[in-house]
């Protein structure tokens, strides 16, 4: 059964903080890994990675994926307030499809 | 503003209720989605459309009815719900349906609940 998986469910850190989060998966025929920033209720792109030990960063935020080990993680450094929300993690496999993980909530806190 | 609306912004109907959920895109897009999002689920993809062609329902209940009149418009036709279909209904779109457009654009979503 093709599924992603995200770690931690929720994370709650004082401004300052770095956070690591993660997602593995297991899919026929990967394609892309997509990550979503989901604040109030629409999901924003974030980034799409399709080659292993490729770093992808914007800003404080950055994005590297290992197909070997079929997972992605996601690093926010010096968090803000700002930076709470819900981040989604999506992969695309096959032809056309595209599963999503539950998600991981980030608070954070001053 | 990711290009891509959606009306309304909450919706509470009763069970025997009729009501439309709308969806516009202003980005030139070919494929439009319906999404649910049901608290601590995935995503689930509900229906695609891809150049106004329907291309893909995902055992999607009846009581759910998508319209495609044109690439830029998509709507979602509700009767009869039950109250496990509250939820956020998302729309989006992406460039083309398929390989190399896993970039989807989101738009803000229908929050609905159904009594």
């Amino acid at each position: 059964e093709d599924k992603v998986v995200q770690s931690p469910l929720s994370l709650v850190v004082h401004e300052g903080d770095t956070v690591t989060l993660n997602c593995s998966y297991e899919v026929t025929n990967f394609r892309s890994l997509l990550w979503y920033k989901q604040e109030k209720k629409a999901p924003t792109f974030l980034f799409m990675l399709t080659s292993s030990g490729i770093e992808k960063k914007s800003g404080r935020l950055s994005s590297i994926l290992d197909k070997k080990e079929l997972f992605s993680i996601l690093n926010i450094t010096a968090t803000q307030t700002g930076d709470s929300a819900i981040y989604l993690c999506a992969v695309g496999y096959n032809t056309d499809k595209l599963i999503f993980g539950t998600g991981t909530r980030l608070q954070v806190f001053p | 503003e990711t290009g891509v609306t959606q009306t309304p912004r909450h919706l509470v109907m009763g069970m025997t209720n009729k009501k439309s959920l709308k969806c516009e895109q202003h980005l030139g897009h070919n494929a439009m989605y319906w999404y649910k999002q049901s608290a601590k689920k995935p995503l689930e993809l509900m229906f695609v459309y891809s150049l106004e062609e329907r291309v893909e329902n995902n055992s999607v209940p009846s009581r759910f009815s998508p319209e495609c009149p044109n690439s830029s418009h998509l709507f979602l036709h509700l009767h009869t719900l039950q109250p496990e279909d509250s939820a956020l209904y998302l729309c989006a779109s992406s460039q083309e349906r398929g390989q190399g457009n896993e970039k989807l654009f989101f738009g803000s979503g229908t929050q609905l609940s159904v009594l």
